[in-house]
């Protein structure tokens, strides 16, 4: 089974401030992950797939990045709606589809 | 894309309930459809996958050989059978897909989930 480990766990920054995401994969998982945004009360939206594409109708200040086991999110200047937990995923070599245990970007 | 979960509720140890997900808004019968579950307070967790036909299923280790998952592509639905819940199966349980072949094994499509609840 593919670990992915999420960092930091919380990120806490104001409006307006660049937020930078990790998600580290136990072992190679090529391009083939997706990072979802999910608010409380809410399921889950994908926002990146295959490591570097914006999902449909996803704001450009959102950017991913990586390949193999080291990834990243990036979210050039947090709007309000942005607050949320993060979660990256991969689908190489499953079952299982593993998630990270997420990052909860919150309002500093 | 609506994808819309019931059957949710407080089942006991030694139990069993089913689950479904009632899916409208694309061709049900073209796409493998997923079951994904949250713990309160926690992140997500895969639960089972099922192949459009029905003929390929997986499911993680932590439900393998209790949860069953079917679906029945005349009624553009899907099911997951409960048996014999523990604890940690407490969770809210979403069924989740994609139509989008770039999305393949990702999910951009996701019900409004149903929470079970296991209790003694």
């Amino acid at each position: 089974e593919i670990v992915l480990t999420q960092s930091p766990a919380t990120l806490s920054l104001s409006p307006g401030e660049r937020a930078t995401l990790s998600c580290r994969a136990s072992q190679s998982v090529s391009s083939n992950l997706a990072w979802y945004q999910q608010k409380p009360g809410q399921a889950p939206r994908i926002i990146i797939y295959e490591a570097s594409n914006r999902a449909t109708g996803v704001p450009a200040r959102f950017s991913g990045s990586g390949s193999g086991t080291d990834f990243t999110l990036t979210i050039s200047s947090l709007e309000p709606e942005d607050f949320a937990v993060y979660y990256c995923q991969h689908r190489y070599n499953w079952p299982p589809l593993t998630f990270g245990g997420g990052t909860k970007v919150e309002i500093k | 894309v609506q994808l819309v979960e019931s059957g949710g509720g407080v089942v006991q140890h030694g139990g069993s309930l089913r689950l479904s997900c009632a899916a409208s808004g694309f061709s049900f019968s073209r796409y493998g459809m997923h079951w994904v579950r949250q713990a309160p307070g926690r992140g997500l967790e895969w639960v089972a996958f099922i192949r459009y036909d029905g003929d390929h299923k997986y499911y993680a280790d932590s439900v393998k050989g209790r949860f069953t998952i079917s679906r029945d592509n005349s009624k553009n639905t899907l099911y997951l059978q409960m048996d014999t819940p523990r604890d940690e199966d407490t969770a809210v349980y979403y069924c989740a897909n994609q139509d989008d072949p770039n999305y393949t094994y990702y999910f951009d499509n996701w019900g409004q989930g149903t929470l079970v609840t296991v209790s003694s």
